[in-house]
């Protein structure tokens, strides 16, 4: 099936550091969001974002909406423990009260102390 | 908790078998999407229901089908099972919404599949 580019594919961080992942796609869509998936967890929400270009900050993550729609980064700024963990890009396609959510390949953080 | 209710949480059954994935979603939301995500990889869209009805289709297997009955909850009906079909298999649920509204969609904590 269809997934989205996401970059990198694993990153290790020492505590207190920045992060930066992105995703692309070949295809438009209609919102982007980021979610965080712990082990043996589902993934839950981190951000949304609905119009490109849009800027969207939830603590201490920022996430952008390409230009082109077709592209997204988040940002993780001094990180923590507790951020380890996958995080996933999805871009939604909606058509009325049809709904298609693709997720990227995912980025896999570690954090040390 | 995230309010979407997936039962049973592990699941060990033999090739050939069918079991049915059970999904509660959360209380409003009207449509139910199911996701298959194989060992370290990304989730994969199989389904989606709204109100009863289906909605959209991702890459769901013929061996695979689903129902979203009136109450709203749903369930993932896998037949003649391989090895491959072993999986985390998530159901998620949304409400519809206007402009500005939270599209995201709520995840369930997932069945863990496993055909031997």
């Amino acid at each position: 099936g269809q997934q989205l580019n996401q970059s990198p594919q694993s990153m290790f961080i020492q505590e207190g550091e920045d992060v930066s992942m992105n995703c692309t796609s070949s295809s438009i869509f209609n919102t982007w969001l980021w979610y965080k998936q712990d082990p043996g967890e589902g993934p839950v929400l981190l951000i949304a974002l609905y119009k490109a270009g849009e800027l969207t900050s939830n603590g201490r993550l920022t996430a952008q909406f390409g230009i082109t729609r077709k592209d997204s980064f988040l940002n993780i700024s001094a990180s923590i423990p507790s951020d380890v963990g996958i995080y996933f890009c999805a871009g939604q396609l909606r058509t009325g009260t049809a709904s298609k959510l693709t997720f990227g390949t995912g980025t896999r953080l570690q954090v040390t102390l | 908790d995230s309010g979407v209710t997936q039962t049973p949480k592990h699941l060990i059954t033999a090739t050939g078998q069918r079991v049915t994935l059970r999904c509660s979603p959360r209380s409003g939301d009207l449509s139910v999407y199911w996701y298959q995500q194989s060992l370290d990889q990304g989730l994969q869209f199989l389904i989606q229901y709204y109100n009863g009805e289906e909605r959209a289709k991702g890459n769901i297997l013929e061996r695979f089908s689903a129902q979203q009955f009136p109450d709203l909850h749903s369930e993932l009906n896998l037949s003649s099972l391989e090895l491959g079909d072993s999986a985390l298999y998530f159901c998620a649920s949304s409400s519809p919404g206007g402009q500005g509204e939270n599209y995201g969609y709520t995840f369930g904590s997932g069945t863990r599949l496993t055909v031997v």
